[in-house]
């Protein structure tokens, strides 16, 4: 696609409830991160992607927020028994190689809301 | 571990007024970048400074790497209304990964 497609755009969810937020990268790129947005902060780590593997996952807060990735592509972020601290913004951004030799670029992002 | 702060973390200014934002960062890195972000939209990448030294410019705006100081500078010149927004930096901490500062939140006043 032209750019970074995530969905949905918003998400309310009661708490408890497992989500599931999807990120469909730029065509071709084999780099893939998600971020979290939590309100007024900046952007926190959460896992990187190079094809289908996860060589960085320290950024995931609990083992209740798990992702993957399938051929190569689209990515689900998967977070179980959400609680009210999980409500954020989540972003995905991808990039042609790791974000270390060419440029990044985010989705519009998925905001959750958990109440 | 990296840790990347801003200042000012709100920023309200008449318009044609000139200002800089500071990003510091704590660990030795060569690689920034700086974002901007309008309200309930993502990110939109502004400038990547690759090296010590390096300043870009983009109309109002211009970007600076001081890497021995770990310091870069966002300046803004005259500033005017649509520059409006919030301007995060992203420093690289090893070969794949950005570290974020918690933002700017710029408001231009007519």
């Amino acid at each position: 696609g032209a750019g970074v497609s995530q969905s949905p755009s918003n998400k309310v969810t009661e708490k408890g409830k497992d989500v599931e937020l999807r990120c469909d990268p730029i065509s071709g790129h084999t780099a893939l991160y998600w971020y979290r947005q939590s309100l007024g902060q900046g952007l926190e780590f959460l896992i990187y992607f190079q094809g289908n593997s996860a060589p960085d996952k320290s950024g995931l807060p609990s083992d209740r927020f798990s992702a993957e990735r399938t051929g190569g592509s689209v990515s689900t972020l998967t977070i179980q028994r959400t609680q009210q601290e999980d409500s954020a913004v989540y972003l995905c951004a991808s990039s042609l190689e790791s974000w270390g030799n060419t440029e990044a670029f985010f989705g519009q992002g998925t905001r959750l809301t958990v109440v | 571990e990296l840790k990347v702060e801003q200042n000012p973390l709100f920023l309200s200014m008449q318009e044609g007024k000139n200002y800089t934002i500071y990003c510091n960062y704590s660990t030795t890195s060569d690689r920034l970048y700086w974002y901007r972000q309008d309200p309930g939209k993502s990110l939109e990448s502004l400038f990547v400074l690759l090296s010590n030294g390096a300043v870009k410019q983009e109309g109002r705006l211009m970007a600076s790497l001081d890497t021995k100081a770990r310091l870069s500078t966002l300046h803004i010149t005259a500033a005017v209304h649509d520059l409006s927004a919030t301007y995060f930096c992203a420093v690289a901490s090893g070969t794949y990964k950005y570290i974020f500062g918690t933002g700017t939140r710029l408001k231009v006043l007519a």
